[in-house]
């Protein structure tokens, strides 16, 4: 079975530029979640997709970050414009969202896409 | 948002030696989770400890949850080099984000 894909591995713009983040989730996993980490910080949660539904934005630094998932399949992490405090290494992870009340249940990471903005 | 500090930072041991590794917060968790991250891929889940108190093994890593919920660790027995990598603990925050501590950076040299 696949795993959780992103695309592309590494991304370097310059400041002012538009990029698109790509993650495939593994087969029939509802939830999609998008994570950030910037040198030197811990991992930090973006938002949280069930299905093609936005069900917590909250981590979202500001409104030049837009995701999208289409169809409930793959999603889309758009930064634009981009600013040199956005570089980092952006994660996404997915779920089939089993929550037993105490414990969320395993989201399985991807590989990452580290965005330098220069 | 629950803070989580993960202690010490970096760690190098030589093959066979113990360790310890500690997360650490002033609120209460419902559950913690332990993974574990390798150079260009992502995090791993190891292990989810729920109850307080609660100890998990895991072949030589043993996940101990404090009785309050505030912290945790891990402790690995006669260390080997595959076990080098970026160990991270992390809580659920509000429904299922979570909350990562910066993580524990494990060298083992052979």
């Amino acid at each position: 079975e696949a795993g959780v894909t992103q695309f592309p591995s590494h991304s370097v713009i310059e400041k002012g530029q538009t990029v698109t983040l790509r993650c495939d989730p593994i087969s029939g996993h509802d939830n999609l979640y998008w994570y950030r980490r910037v040198m030197g910080k811990e991992i930090k949660f973006l938002l949280h997709f069930v299905k093609e539904s936005k069900q917590d934005e909250s981590g979202m630094p500001n409104n030049r970050f837009l995701a999208e998932r289409t169809g409930g399949t793959y999603s889309t992490l758009k930064v634009q414009p981009a600013e040199l405090e956005d570089s980092g290494v952006y994660f996404c992870a997915s779920s089939l969202g089993l929550w037993s009340g105490r414990a969320v249940d395993e989201q399985y990471f991807g590989p990452g896409t580290r965005l330098t903005v220069t | 948002t629950q803070l989580l500090e993960q202690s010490p930072q970096f760690l190098s041991i030589q093959e066979g030696e113990n360790l310890t590794v500690y997360c650490n917060s002033s609120s209460v968790f419902s559950s913690l989770q332990w993974y574990r991250q390798e150079p260009g891929e992502g995090p791993v889940l190891l292990v989810t400890v729920v109850t307080g108190g609660e100890v998990k093994k895991l072949k030589r890593l043993t996940f101990q949850f404090g009785d309050a919920r505030k912290d945790s660790s891990l402790h690995i027995t006669a260390a080997q080099p595959g076990d080098t990598g970026l160990y991270l603990c992390a809580g659920p925050n509000s429904g299922y984000a979570l909350n990562f501590g910066k993580g524990t950076s494990l060298l083992v040299t052979p």
